[in-house]
């Protein structure tokens, strides 16, 4: 079974620039999972879509974070405009069905530096 | 509010010996208790849960986990650690009520020396 895929696997960008990182989950997987792992912390949780619908995303920075979910399958998650604070690995990760419990299977993640 | 504590930044033990690696934990309502561990630019890999029923966990890698209720605690075990097990360490929760959020402990750093 393929895992969790994630591209880039890494991104160095300026501040104020644009980026957007892609992720395919699990066949399969209703549930799709968005976290932010900054250096020597826990991954957090940005947001949660169940198929194309968003679950949770009380923790995303709208004002410059937007991510969709077309079809219920890949996911996209877009920064714009970047600053400083946003370098940190992006880590996607897909559970079926998605309930408290559910174990959640993550990619290799995407480092983003912002210079 | 949840919460997940590792109280080590790190822990060292020599190749062979037991480790232990800690967690605590604070929740309204029943707990759903992970460890996942994560190699250098690797994602996090699942190693074991707790969700009901015996306290005492096996996963994967001759991994272990004991739940103890009136402790809050979910502190990792191996019997006999390998070189190949220095990672970093991550205790995670859901709760049963609430947001469905998995809540990360900041990680614990695990060398094994040989």
């Amino acid at each position: 079974e393929a895992g969790v895929a994630q591209s880039p696997r890494y991104k160095i960008i300026e501040k104020r620039q644009s980026v957007a990182f892609w992720c395919n989950p699990i066949s399969g997987h209703a549930t799709l999972y968005w976290y932010q792992q900054i250096l020597g912390q826990g991954p957090k949780l940005l947001i949660q879509f169940q198929n194309n619908g968003v679950v949770d995303d009380s923790q995303l920075p709208k004002d410059r974070f937007s991510a969709e979910r077309l079809k219920g399958v890949d996911s996209t998650l877009k920064i714009q405009p970047a600053k400083l604070e946003d370098s940190a690995v992006y880590l996607c990760a897909s559970s079926s069905p998605g309930l408290r419990g559910d174990t959640q299977y993550f990619g290799p993640g995407t480092r983003l530096t912002v210079l | 509010a949840q919460s997940v504590a590792q109280p080590e930044d790190q822990v060292n033990v020599a190749e062979g010996n037991p480790l232990t690696v800690k967690c605590t934990y604070s929740v309204s309502g029943n707990p759903y208790l992970f460890w996942y561990v994560q190699y250098p630019n690797r994602g996090l890999q699942f190693l074991l849960k707790y969700i009901t029923g015996d306290n005492l966990v096996k996963g994967s890698y001759g991994f272990e986990a004991e739940f103890n209720k009136s402790q809050t605690s979910f502190h990792l075990k191996k019997p006999s650690a390998l070189v190949s097990d220095s990672a970093l360490y991550f205790c995670a929760l859901h709760s049963g009520a609430g947001s469905y959020q998995l809540t990360f402990g900041k990680g614990t750093k695990l060398s094994v020396i040989p």
